[in-house]
């Protein structure tokens, strides 16, 4: 079946500093991957999705890459905020579920970010 | 713009009590349906999801039940609480025009079992 990895956390960084993320995946056939990033108590937002090999996702300074030869999607941004502390949740969705976009999580990373 | 809604943001309810849990969607017709369950420093648990009304498929075994009465609507019930149904409930939805489109997520309800 397919699964998700994601390092384990909490991913403690000062602000300014490089971040990274690593996700790693098993999936059949060519999935989409998703980046999420749920801030305390609320639910999970999008942040940014790549649908194809090589294709790059990125929002709010985010990026990642699909990297079909290494099943993986690193999440990086050059220069984290305190207001990006959060949890960050990596996800699959398997093309072959029919209409119905059957998402599997990684088990998240919790972020915090100190001035 | 799309918009999606759930409520209570809380609950507290009493083992044995039933649930009731409402998710509504604006902006978007036909859209695929998800319940997940989180529980406390735990990745997500797909409960449910509908493709259509009336249509539920379920993913797990459960003391859970949910329903579609409309497209737009997605409800998830019990008729009597357990402890372990403690957690933080996400409605989620998505385009219904195949398996890539990514999922956009409510601001959960958390439920807590006394």
């Amino acid at each position: 079946g397919n699964s998700v990895t994601q390092m384990e956390g909490p991913v403690t960084l000062s602000e300014e500093a490089f971040l990274t993320i690593n996700c790693t995946y098993t999936a059949t056939g060519y999935p989409s991957l998703f980046w999420y990033v749920q801030y305390p108590g609320e639910g999970l937002q999008l942040l940014l999705k790549a649908t194809k090999a090589d294709d790059k996702g990125s929002n709010k300074g985010f990026e990642a890459t699909y990297r079909k030869e290494t099943t993986s999607f690193h999440l990086e941004k050059g220069s984290v905020q305190v207001s990006d502390s959060a949890v960050y949740f990596c996800a699959l969705s398997d093309p072959n579920t029919g209409t119905a976009s059957k998402l599997t999580f990684g088990t998240g990373t919790r972020l915090q970010v100190t001035l | 713009s799309q918009t999606i809604h759930q409520w209570p943001a809380t609950l507290v309810q009493p083992v044995g009590s039933p649930l009731s849990l409402e998710c509504t969607v604006e902006g978007t017709s036909n859209p695929n349906l998800y319940w997940y369950r989180q529980a406390a420093g735990r990745g997500l648990q797909l409960l449910f999801y509908s493709v259509g009304i009336g249509q539920i498929s379920s993913e797990v075994p459960q003391n859970l039940s949910a329903s579609r009465p409309q497209d737009r609507q997605f409800i998830l019930s019990s008729k009597k609480l357990l402890l372990s149904d403690s957690g933080f409930y996400l409605c989620a939805w998505s385009a219904g025009q195949g398996a890539r489109q990514p999922q956009h997520f409510g601001d959960g309800t958390r439920l807590s079992i006394l």
